[in-house]
């Protein structure tokens, strides 16, 4: 079965820093783009960061220089650093695998709770 | 950066009804790049609809997407019980990628 599993969310003061994990299973994972996207509760979805399967990596402007996107092929595994976090991070955030050649979203994991909160 | 509008906010209708929703573009964006995704409470987006008007694995004919250029829908053709959730639609065209706001498709 195709799956992500993310982990490594929590409660965090303004300022500190967390680091998320996205654990894949079921398929190739060093042949497919990978993207972080978020959503505050009770609202739309915001794209965070992607990388590529060159290991190039791309970010939303808010978080650019704040947040680092990372992969490991070898244990099938997306990560996202998130540094001097601010209260607005605050949001469910999911991994999810970007379609071969068409760059939809088709496989997302559950998702988990970073709250952000002195 | 791309917004996407879409229209209505929420959409009140019974089972067996047809569901026209709308996605607008501040700027234009291929057909190939366009994207909607069904999202129940407490679940991760689902996949429905990519490249405007195919569908995902699995999901069924009543899902249908069209348009072009500023103006995308999703019609769902006659509402099963399960269809009852929010919508979004996706661009991945012009960077960064972006969602709408959602519509909720509620039984009325």
């Amino acid at each position: 079965e195709v799956q992500l599993v993310e982990s490594g969310g929590g409660l965090v003061q303004p300022g500190g820093s967390l680091r998320l994990s996205c654990a894949a299973s079921g398929f190739t994972f060093s042949s497919y783009d990978m993207h972080w996207v978020r959503q505050v509760t009770g609202k739309g979805l915001e794209w965070v960061s992607a990388m590529d399967t060159a290991s190039d990596s791309y970010y939303q402007g808010s978080v650019r220089g704040r947040f680092t996107i990372s992969r490991d092929n070898g244990k099938s595994s997306l990560y996202l650093q998130m540094n001097s976090l601010r209260v607005g991070d605050t949001a469910v955030y999911y991994c999810a695998r970007e379609q071969r050649g068409g760059g939809a979203l088709d496989i997302w994991g559950p998702g988990i709770l970073v709250a952000v909160s002195s | 950066e791309t917004v996407l509008t879409q229209s209505p906010g929420t959409l009140s209708l019974s089972p067996g009804e047809r569901a026209t929703l709308s996605c607008r573009a501040s700027q234009s964006v291929s057909t190939r790049y366009l994207a909607w995704y069904q999202q129940k409470p407490g679940r991760a987006p689902r996949l429905l609809i990519y490249a405007t008007s195919s569908r995902a694995t699995g999901i069924p004919d009543r899902f249908s997407g069209g348009g072009s250029g500023t103006e995308f829908t999703l019609t769902i053709s006659r509402l099963e019980p399960e269809d009852f959730a929010l919508y979004y639609c996706h661009q991945y065209n012009n960077s960064p990628r972006t969602f709408g706001q959602g519509t909720k498709v509620e039984i009325k």
